[in-house]
């Protein structure tokens, strides 16, 4: 069975663009969720998606956003950059079906955003 | 609110011995889930084991073996004889019952096995 697949594995972008990575979740997952991982603040809750509709969300500004898809695929989107967004992204999906489940998460490799 | 701590930032270790991380975690919630994930220079998080609140059974894989107390809200991890490949940071998470998939993590623990 194949992982979870992030897509691209690296991103560099200037500040004030946007950009958008791509999530595949292990087949038969409908959950979906995303992490920032940064050296200062650790892993973060993004936000976690189910059946194309978000759950659950981290607290971080409406720059980022995501969706889902009626495939389970995943995009999550930052708009206006800042050199602070500059982190490991990564993508997890867990085949819960109820929240009172708490499936493991499997991981993909994530995207590295670097923002200059 | 729900905490992890992870006070061992690094640990460094020679090959066969036996190493423990400590993980201390903070929940208001009677029904929560507790996590072991490693993560490789790869980057992949990879599942070790799951927990919830009402199971304190301790659990041993091969020569990996968890220590939960609910007493003291601690969850730590031993491998035994460790290996090189062992390399890793490993995370302690915590989720709530009610916060779905959102997980708090632990600040990670270093570990380098040196042959």
């Amino acid at each position: 069975k194949a992982g979870v697949t992030q897509t691209p594995r690296y991103l560099i972008k200037t500040r004030g663009q946007q950009v958008t990575l791509s999530c595949s979740p292990i087949s038969g997952h409908r959950s979906v969720s995303w992490y920032q991982q940064t050296p200062g603040q650790g892993l973060q809750f993004l936000f976690e998606y189910f059946s194309e509709t978000q759950r659950n969300k981290g607290n971080f500004p409406g720059r980022f956003s995501g969706r889902q898809f009626s495939n389970s695929r995943s995009e999550m989107n930052v708009s206006t950059l800042e050199l602070g967004d500059s982190a490991l992204y990564l993508c997890a999906s867990s085949s819960i079906a109820g929240q009172s489940l708490h499936s493991p998460l499997h991981f993909g490799n994530g995207t590295r955003l670097t923002v200059t | 609110a729900q905490k992890v701590t992870q006070a061992q930032t690094e640990i460094s270790v020679v090959e066969k011995e036996d190493v423990t991380l400590d993980c201390v975690y903070e929940t208001r919630d009677t029904t929560y889930y507790l996590f072991w994930y490693k993560q490789p220079p790869s980057g992949e998080l990879v599942f070790l084991i799951r927990r919830n609140s009402f199971d304190e059974q301790n659990e041993i894989s091969g020569r990996y073996s968890w220590n939960f107390q609910k007493s003291t809200s601690s969850f730590n991890f031993t491998i035994t004889a460790s290996q090189v490949v062992d390399s890793a940071v490993y995370f302690c998470a915590l989720s709530e019952a009610r916060l779905g998939n959102d997980m708090r993590f632990g600040a990670g623990t270093r570990l380098t096995v040196k042959p």
